[in-house]
């Protein structure tokens, strides 16, 4: 079946330092996307990108979709960056998007 | 409204007890999704719709889970007999078209709490 893995599960950084966190995808992608969800749950987007590159400010996204992998880098990380980021894929011929296990994100003064 | 609406927010229910969940998707977005987050855990999904299809009912774990999708918009997800391992928060998702291509990104709702105890 369809598998999505994220690494690493647990990050903790001092505010101010960079991070990068993967995820792995079992097959041709349809829909990738990032969330982060923050200490109250709530479920932000953060990026759309089946393939290639996008950056938002602080935030940037690569996809190869050739190699089944993206990234999510964090540069110049902030208290506010803490949760949980979620990669959610769907394949090919299908909307059922599956979700990893995430990354926990500590980022710590 | 302008995002993914849930009610109620929180939902306590003893054992044995049926219980209903709303989501009110963005306007317009054709694609809903229900997930299911236990504590600490990463997402589970439950049952798909868009538009007029038949929905992808794949994830749900149990004859006791349904979800009604009414005129396309509203979803109900009913939870018959409520067992305390259905605890959890229910999270709901809509996606529509974005710059001339459908279903691309997923606008989540706050979220139902429910409590089985």
């Amino acid at each position: 079946g369809i598998q999505v893995e994220q690494s690493p599960p647990d990050l903790i950084l001092q505010e101010g330092a960079n991070s990068t966190l993967r995820c792995n995808f079992s097959d041709s992608v349809n829909n990738l996307q990032w969330f982060h969800q923050n200490p109250w749950g709530q479920l932000i987007n953060l990026f759309y990108i089946p393939s290639g590159t996008k950056q938002n400010g602080r935030l940037s996204a690569t996809t190869v979709a050739t190699e089944r992998y993206s990234l999510l880098y964090i540069s110049s990380s902030q208290t506010t960056d803490s949760g949980v980021y979620f990669c959610a894929y769907s394949g090919a011929g299908s909307y059922q998007l599956t979700f990893g296990k995430g990354t926990k994100l500590s980022v710590i003064p | 409204g302008a995002g993914v609406s849930q009610s109620p927010s929180n939902k306590v229910t003893e054992k044995g007890k049926d219980v209903e969940l709303r989501c009110d998707p963005i306007s317009g977005h054709t694609a809903l999704y229900w997930y299911r987050q236990s504590l600490g855990q990463g997402l589970e999904f439950l049952i798909y719709f868009q538009g007029n299809s038949a929905p992808d009912k794949s994830g749900l774990p149990s004859d006791r889970f349904s979800a009604e999708r009414t005129g396309g918009s509203v979803s109900t997800l009913t939870i018959q007999r409520t067992q305390q391992e259905d605890s959890a928060v229910y999270l709901c998702a809509s996606m529509g078209r974005s710059n001339g291509v459908m279903n691309t990104e997923a606008f989540f709702g706050q979220g139902t709490r429910l409590t089985v105890v």
